[in-house]
């Protein structure tokens, strides 16, 4: 069992080139989310998806986009690299809201680094 | 937005002894989370405890949503137990707000 897997897993880059990371999860969960990891700001929420085609934005959502055609992918494309996108990226899913069924699971991280 | 607060920042403890790490959230929450943070960066699942008392092994927690806080305890701490531990809130939305974390160094 996979589970959750992101590609690649460091990635470095220039300002104003475009970056897709990947995300992958085996466990047909219906959400799916992507976090930033940044010293002095703990984790934050980019973007969410709550099944196929639905997505929203989350506390930090300038400067990407994200698309989810197939449960099981919800890849994140920086449009135009900045510096200030250099961070470590999470991935996680969750099966659905609701007590008792949201609990999140991450995946491994993916660290990008803007030159 | 819902405001999380955790404390101590930064723990230091020798083999052996016992921790416990606090959380502090500013409005009702459906869903709390604890997770450990290993050297290599993984978020470890710990803890699903929007209420209540759960054990697992050397660790439990604790959550008191009516007081708004949530405790981790680690019993006979071991140098692997080092990491950054994070607890993380959300208030029904699946948008988990982070505290800043706990950074715990257990030393041999």
């Amino acid at each position: 069992d996979a589970g959750i897997t992101q590609s690649p897993r460091y990635k470095i880059t220039e300002t104003g080139r475009q970056v897709t990371l990947m995300c992958h999860q085996t466990w047909s969960h219906s959400y799916m989310f992507w976090y930033r990891q940044d010293l002095g700001h703990g984790l934050r929420l980019i973007y969410y998806s709550a099944a196929a085609d639905i997505t929203d934005k989350g506390e930090v959502p300038d400067g990407y986009v994200v698309s989810r055609s197939k449960t099981e992918n919800f890849p994140l494309t920086l449009e135009s690299a900045t510096r200030s996108q250099t961070s470590v990226y999470f991935c996680a899913s969750s099966v659905r809201a609701g007590v008792g069924s949201d609990e999140q699971f991450f995946g491994p991280g993916t660290r990008l680094t803007v030159l | 937005g819902i405001q999380v607060e955790q404390s101590p920042p930064d723990l230091i403890l020798q083999e052996g002894a016992n921790s416990t790490l606090r959380c502090n959230f500013s409005d009702s929450v459906n869903n709390l989370q604890w997770f450990h943070q290993n050297p290599w960066g993984q978020l470890i699942n710990l803890f699903y405890i929007p209420s209540g008392t759960k054990q697992n092994g050397r660790l439990s927690a604790t959550t008191v949503a009516t007081e708004r806080y949530s405790l981790l305890y680690i019993s006979s701490s071991q140098t692997t137990d080092s990491g950054v531990y994070f607890c993380a809130v959300d208030r029904g939305a699946q948008k988990l707000v982070f505290g800043q974390g706990t950074r715990l160094t257990i030393n041999p």
